[in-house]
């Protein structure tokens, strides 16, 4: 989930498990969010977006569901993999508006084989 | 397209040397961002510029920092002087700002400042 203080969130899993982490956006206004991976030494990358009109989205073995009431956000990973190991983040957007990716502190995943 | 495009990839440079850090946008995209990434601090948007036009440098952590988009296709961000704790990743992202698209971002540049 969101981090809280200086450490990052982390979640450690076994490879071949399944995935999910969290994220609590802030503006009620938000209908697009967007889920990054960052891979180390990398930049963040796009996984998967969803909008607000939307309560669920599914990619290749990645599905984000969104839940407007509590303003959540997850991202659940079918049967880990070790290259699914990254720092993953979610970022927020209200349409018509300038769209500045804002992102929290993120969520560490570590798959062991 | 090469995807957005960071130069250089690792910096080191002794404090109160200038230093400067390059960015090549994707083609036709309209938005650019400076973002810093360190441990302590996360990911932090330092500014951003639409069509070349800085919109918003509230993320600018001193006078120190500073950013230009002379054209279309390159923005810099320089630190005069820099200091220690510049020290971080220092990532361009680019974006095109049309019905909310994601943002994409380069490799970053290692900024090592002793």
């Amino acid at each position: 989930g969101e981090s809280v203080g200086l450490h990052l969130p982390t979640l450690s899993v076994q490879e071949g498990d399944n995935s999910i982490i969290n994220c609590a956006y802030s503006n009620s206004a938000s209908d697009y969010f967007i889920w990054y991976k960052q891979e180390s030494g990398k930049g963040p990358q796009f996984i998967i977006d969803i909008r607000s009109n939307m309560d669920k989205r599914q990619g290749q073995r990645v599905t984000v569901l969104l839940n407007k009431t509590v303003k959540h956000l997850s991202l659940q990973i079918a049967a880990t993999q070790p290259g699914d190991s990254a720092v993953y983040f979610c970022a927020e957007k209200v349409t018509g508006g300038s769209y500045i990716p804002t992102f929290g502190r993120g969520t560490s995943l570590i798959v062991h084989p | 397209d090469a995807g957005v495009i960071q130069s250089p990839r690792h910096e080191v440079t002794e404090m109160g040397q200038e230093v400067t850090l390059r960015c090549k946008p994707i083609s036709g995209h309209d938005y650019l961002f400076w973002y810093r990434q360190t441990m302590m601090r996360g990911l932090e948007l330092l500014i951003y510029f639409n069509n070349n036009v800085p919109i918003d440098d509230s993320g600018m952590p001193e006078d120190r920092f500073s950013a230009k988009m002379p054209n279309a296709s390159f923005s810099t961000l320089k630190i005069q002087p820099s200091e220690p704790r510049d020290s971080a990743v220092y990532f361009c992202a680019s974006s095109f700002n049309r019905g909310g698209t994601e943002a994409f971002f380069g490799q970053g540049t290692r900024l090592t400042v002793v």
